[in-house]
């Protein structure tokens, strides 16, 4: 079974550059998470769809992070304006569908640097 | 909201020698999950723990989950060079995973 796809695996921008990051979830996997990761930190959730729909948005900086997944299969993750902050691993995540089973496959990650 | 602390930050231990990490969370869970991530890798779901007072073994890796189910661990019994990474307990609420800042494992040979 093929992973979770990510891509670009790293970028490097300008500040108040924009940036865009696509993902991939495992086939049939209903349920896609955005985390952000800083380093030395685990992963907090940006973002939740459960199909096409969102779940969880709360911790996601609305003013300039935006995602979609329109089709409910891939998903893009936007940033702009870029801040230096905003520099960290970007991990997508996907979920098989059911209730007994949490388990979350991660992708590889695509690694922000903003100058 | 939730918070899930994750104690100690770093462990350094000599091969052959056991190791523990702790998770408590702010609230009640419904579970948690421990993730393992090797440098310069993403996070790999390691178990789910959903019981109150649960224990699951995986070889030399016991996962307890607390009575309250507000906390849990991880003991390695016996360390090997291969168990080196950052672990994180993540604690689920109603929807989302919150994951702990993560124990850093070293493991001098």
């Amino acid at each position: 079974e093929a992973g979770v796809a990510q891509s670009p695996r790293y970028k490097i921008i300008e500040k108040r550059q924009s940036v865009a990051f696509w993902c991939n979830p495992i086939s049939g996997h209903a349920t896609l998470y955005w985390y952000q990761q800083i380093l030395g930190q685990g992963p907090k959730l940006l973002i939740q769809f459960q199909n096409n729909g969102v779940v969880d948005d709360s911790q996601l900086p609305k003013d300039r992070f935006s995602a979609e997944r329109l089709k409910g299969v891939d998903s893009t993750l936007k940033i702009q304006p870029a801040k230096l902050e905003d520099s960290a691993v970007y991990l997508c995540a996907s979920r098989p569908p059911g209730q007994a089973t949490y388990e979350q496959y991660f992708g590889p990650g695509t690694r922000l640097t903003v100058t | 909201g939730q918070q899930v602390m994750q104690i100690p930050q770093y462990q350094h231990v000599q091969e052959g020698e056991d190791f523990t990490t702790y998770c408590n969370s702010s609230t009640t869970l419904s579970n948690i999950q421990w993730y393992k991530q090797r440098p310069g890798g993403h996070p790999v779901f390691l178990i789910q723990l959903v019981k109150s007072g649960e224990v699951k073994k995986q070889k030399r890796l016991t996962f307890q989950f607390g009575e309250a189910k507000k906390n849990s661990s991880l003991h390695i019994t016996a360390t090997q060079t291969t168990d080196v990474g950052t672990y994180f307990c993540a604690g689920a609420g109603s929807y989302q995973l919150t994951f702990g800042k993560g124990t850093k494992l070293s493991v001098i040979p």
